[in-house]
């Protein structure tokens, strides 16, 4: 079946530092979504990628969607307390089959 | 601003019995899921439910679970005998047209004794 990976597992950075995690898929997904998760909390969606090279901006985070719709990556500049988390992608690998597979996400700690 | 319900916060249950989780997703969206999270680990696809009837389930899904939409507002997960690793958290999600973001409950935690 799909499977969807995400590295690195934990990432501890120093608040003020940069935040990458990378994600990737098994498959060709349709389209791929990003969702935060605070301690003890459920999912919150942040954005959607459709489009092969797609990239989009909220404030400080950086969505990009490779070329080939299999990988994808979420950059966050300047990490604040509030970034703590964990950030999972989700993707859908067809179009009206809107199953959602979750990567296995990349839990933020930051150092104040 | 509307968001998914979830009933109860937490249930408790011996082995072998059954559990209904309740959920009331967002009134007009079309598209409800249940997923579950054991502690620590990814957010897994349990099922998906437009129009009255399962669209997809997961292999985790089996004879076991079952879900229902008794009437216009709530979606509810059964497991007709709970086993031990059971134990997690289960989200119900909804999306306006099975395409955009869903939007998660704030789970149920079940713990099988």
């Amino acid at each position: 079946g799909q499977q969807v990976m995400q590295i690195p597992q934990y990432q501890h950075v120093q608040e003020g530092e940069d935040f990458t995690t990378y994600c990737n898929s098994s498959t060709t997904l349709s389209n791929i979504q990003w969702y935060k998760q605070r301690p003890g909390g459920h999912p919150v969606f942040l954005i959607q990628l459709v489009k092969s090279g797609e990239v989009k901006k909220q404030k400080r985070l950086t969505f990009q969607f490779g070329e080939a719709k299999k990988n994808s990556s979420l950059h966050i500049t300047a990490t604040q307390t509030t970034d703590v988390g964990t950030y999972f992608c989700a993707g859908i690998s067809n179009f009206g089959n809107e199953k959602l597979t979750f990567g296995t996400g990349t839990r933020l700690t930051i150092i104040p | 601003e509307p968001e998914v319900t979830q009933t109860p916060s937490h249930q408790v249950t011996q082995m072998g019995q059954e559990v209904i989780l309740r959920c009331v997703p967002i009134s007009n969206h079309l598209y409800f899921y249940w997923y579950r999270q054991i502690l620590g680990q990814k957010v897994e696809f349990l099922v998906s439910f437009y129009n009255n009837e399962i669209s997809e389930k997961s292999e985790i899904f089996d004879d076991q679970f079952s879900v229902e939409r008794p009437d216009g507002s709530n979606f509810t997960l059964k497991i007709r005998s709970t086993k031990l690793e059971d134990s997690a958290m289960y989200f119900c999600a909804s999306t306006r047209n099975g395409i955009h973001e869903q939007f998660f409950g704030p789970g149920t935690r079940l713990t099988v004794l």
